[in-house]
């Protein structure tokens, strides 16, 4: 189908730990979207990426899609507090947006 | 700019009434879109528009309608509110493959 996967559902990390995301597709995605989404908040938009085995850093965090363009992953470094929320891979695909279901980050100071 | 604007923020409905949620932006753009999202999952797509007088469906667009008759609004319409319909619906509007979203209106259906 349209969906991507994602792993781990939740994740615990201490403040200072690093953080990892992974989103799969059983299909050729044309590209992968990250979005953050705040506790009570709305979804963000963090990056696009678009050709294979890209790769996009912004600060602390560093974005990946696979060679084979069927998976991404999110990696934070030194994760802070302020990164605690849900991560989202999204594929874009005709006009329409498909959420994974999200991996939802805890940061323990 | 106010972005993305939706009202109401919170709404108690009882079983079978009717509401509108209404979502508007001032950013110009074509594309909108309506989602919902039930608790500890992602976005699923309800309804979007390309354009004024366009819409289309998304994953899950049973019980919903929405119209689009000018490029700011794009209101959702639920007629015959169910419980399956509790969930908080997220507004979003789209420039260059990016979508801004609005604060999202959470509904409750008993």
């Amino acid at each position: 189908g349209q969906q991507v996967m994602q792993i781990p559902q939740y994740q615990h990390v201490q403040e200072g730990e690093d953080f990892t995301t992974y989103c799969n597709s059983s299909t050729t995605l044309s590209n992968i979207q990250w979005y953050k989404q705040r506790p009570g908040g709305h979804p963000v938009f963090l990056i696009q990426l678009v050709k294979s085995g890209e790769v996009k850093k912004q600060k602390r965090l560093t974005f990946q899609f696979g060679e084979a363009k069927k998976n991404s992953s999110l990696h934070i470094t030194a994760t802070q507090t302020t990164d605690v929320g849900t991560y989202f891979c999204v594929r874009y695909n005709f006009n329409k947006f498909y959420f994974g279901s999200g991996t939802k980050l805890n940061v323990k100071p | 700019n106010a972005g993305v604007t939706q009202t109401p923020k919170f709404r108690i409905l009882k079983i079978g009434q009717s509401m509108t949620l209404q979502c508007a932006q001032d950013m110009n753009h074509n594309y909108m879109y309506w989602y919902r999202q039930d608790p500890g999952m992602g976005l699923k797509l309800i309804y979007y528009s390309v354009g004024a007088g366009i819409t289309d469906k998304g994953e899950v667009p049973n019980g919903y309608n929405v119209s689009r008759s000018t490029t700011e609004d794009f209101p959702l319409r639920l007629e015959l509110a169910a419980p399956s319909q509790t969930s908080v619906y997220f507004c979003a509007s789209t420039s260059r493959d990016t979508q801004y979203f609005g604060p999202g209106t959470r509904l409750t259906v008993l």
